[in-house]
């Protein structure tokens, strides 16, 4: 079935460090990907996304781009700030055929910045 | 625009006790909505999904059960709740169109079992 790896956590940074988070999956045909994020006490927020092989999502000054040669979607930052502390998960829609959508996510990442 | 409401934020129940979480979506029609659970220090699991009225589908067997009585209504219950049961409770629902694969989230239910 499908699966999502994230690098485990926590991850704590210096304001104005760079940041990658490491995602990969394993899913049947061609997923889309997602990067969302939950800031603390908040739903899920939809930071990034990508449909299709070689393709750059980006927001906020994150990016993160769909390489299916290695199946990874690993989400970059060049300088984080304070503010970008929160947990953020990897996910894929597989669809599959299937018309509900089901997202499967990764275990999340707990990122924090400091001053 | 779209909004997804959640109630309650915050929720504490002791054991044996019944659960009810309401979902509601607003500024859109027949949407697939979806209930997720977040264990503490985990990620998210589907819990129940439903393309329409009265329509549900359950990812996972357990001691919940999901309800879908209005269009924009979705509704998470359980007669007797578990220990297990506490976590943190996301809907959501799917947009269509250009934005068929993305899924939005409410603010979610976090709730304690005693």
């Amino acid at each position: 079935g499908d699966s999502v790896t994230q690098m485990e956590g926590p991850v704590t940074l210096s304001e104005e460090a760079f940041l990658t988070i490491n995602c990969t999956y394993t899913a049947t045909g061609y997923p889309s990907l997602f990067w969302y994020v939950q800031y603390p006490g908040e739903g899920l927020q939809l930071l990034l996304k990508a449909t299709k092989a070689d393709d750059k999502g980006s927001n906020k000054g994150f990016e993160a781009t769909y390489r299916k040669e290695t199946t990874s979607f690993h989400l970059e930052k060049g300088s984080v700030q304070v503010s970008d502390s929160a947990v953020y998960f990897c996910a894929l829609n597989s669809g599959g055929g299937t018309s509900y959508g089901k997202l499967t996510f990764g275990q999340g990442t707990i990122l924090t910045v400091h001053p | 625009s779209q909004t997804i409401h959640q109630w309650p934020a915050t929720l504490v129940q002791p054991v044996g006790s019944p659960l009810s979480l309401e979902c509601t979506v607003e500024g859109t029609s027949n949407p697939n909505l979806y209930w997720y659970r977040q264990a503490a220090g985990r990620g998210l699991q589907l819990l129940f999904y439903s393309v329409g009225i009265g329509q549900i589908s359950s990812e996972v067997p357990q001691n919940l059960s999901a309800s879908r009585p209005q269009d924009r209504q979705f509704i998470l219950s359980s007669k007797k709740l578990l220990l297990s049961d506490s976590g943190f409770y996301l809907c959501a629902w799917r947009g269509g169109g250009a934005a068929k694969n993305i899924q939005y989230f409410g603010a979610g239910t976090r709730l304690s079992v005693l």
